[in-house]
């Protein structure tokens, strides 16, 4: 059984800051890793796409990856009001689909 | 404008009933997927529909469950005898490459209640 764990927070961070957000994973075998953002009744919208060792950098967002450790980080830096959401850790793809973390709920405290 | 449309938006339905959810993809794709999430908890994977047949399935999608792409562009979740506990949003989504990179879009979801 896949699993992805998340700290459900709430995360609050002041505005302008950065905010750190952790996910680690169970199958060793896993080869993809997303963030995505939700929004409180709305679908979730993939900000960031991971698959090596490492950082990806996009924008205010940085993606990081340890596969050893079997842990995904997402950083949000200069952090908006806007940023405030559920930010949902997924692993996986393909034919199975993802598998998602429960989500860190992030609070941005202007 | 968005790449993926459901319809309806939001569906009421009595127990026992059975309930249709439509996906409508803008561009031509061939994967999709059928996810659901009940309220306060993670987002769960249902199906995922590769060329017109269903390719894998979770434990969740069991015979009250059937996906079809009727017409070659509306993909439908079919819910035959809806049961309390499926209530939840419904996505569907579909897999989109960005150069060497790909994702997964969310469709905007349908809530489906059951009472």
């Amino acid at each position: 059984q896949k699993e992805v764990e998340q700290n459900s927070g709430p995360l609050s961070v002041p505005e302008g800051a950065i905010a750190s957000l952790n996910c680690t994973y169970s199958d060793r075998g896993s080869q993809s890793f997303f963030w995505y953002r939700q929004y409180s009744g709305k679908s979730p919208e993939l900000i960031m796409f991971i698959y090596s060792n490492g950082d990806k950098e996009d924008g205010r967002f940085t993606a990081q990856l340890n596969k050893a450790s079997q842990y995904v980080s997402l950083l949000i830096r200069d952090s908006q009001p806007s940023d405030s959401a559920t930010y949902l850790c997924a692993v996986g793809g393909g034919a199975d689909g993802l598998t998602f973390g429960k989500g860190t709920h992030l609070i941005i405290q202007p | 404008e968005p790449e993926v449309t459901q319809t309806p938006s939001h569906q009421v339905t009595q127990m026992g009933q059975e309930v249709i959810l439509r996906c409508v993809p803008i561009s031509n794709h061939l994967y999709f997927y059928w996810y659901r999430q009940i309220l306060g908890q993670k987002v769960e994977f249902l199906v995922s529909f590769y060329n017109n047949e269903i390719s894998e399935k979770s434990e969740i999608f069991d015979d009250q469950f059937s996906v079809e792409r009727p017409d070659g562009s509306n993909f439908t979740l079919k819910i035959r005898s809806t049961k309390l506990e499926d209530s939840a949003m419904y996505f569907c989504a579909k897999r989109k490459v960005r150069g060497k990179y790909y994702g997964y879009t969310f469709g905007s979801g349908t809530r489906l209640t059951v009472v």
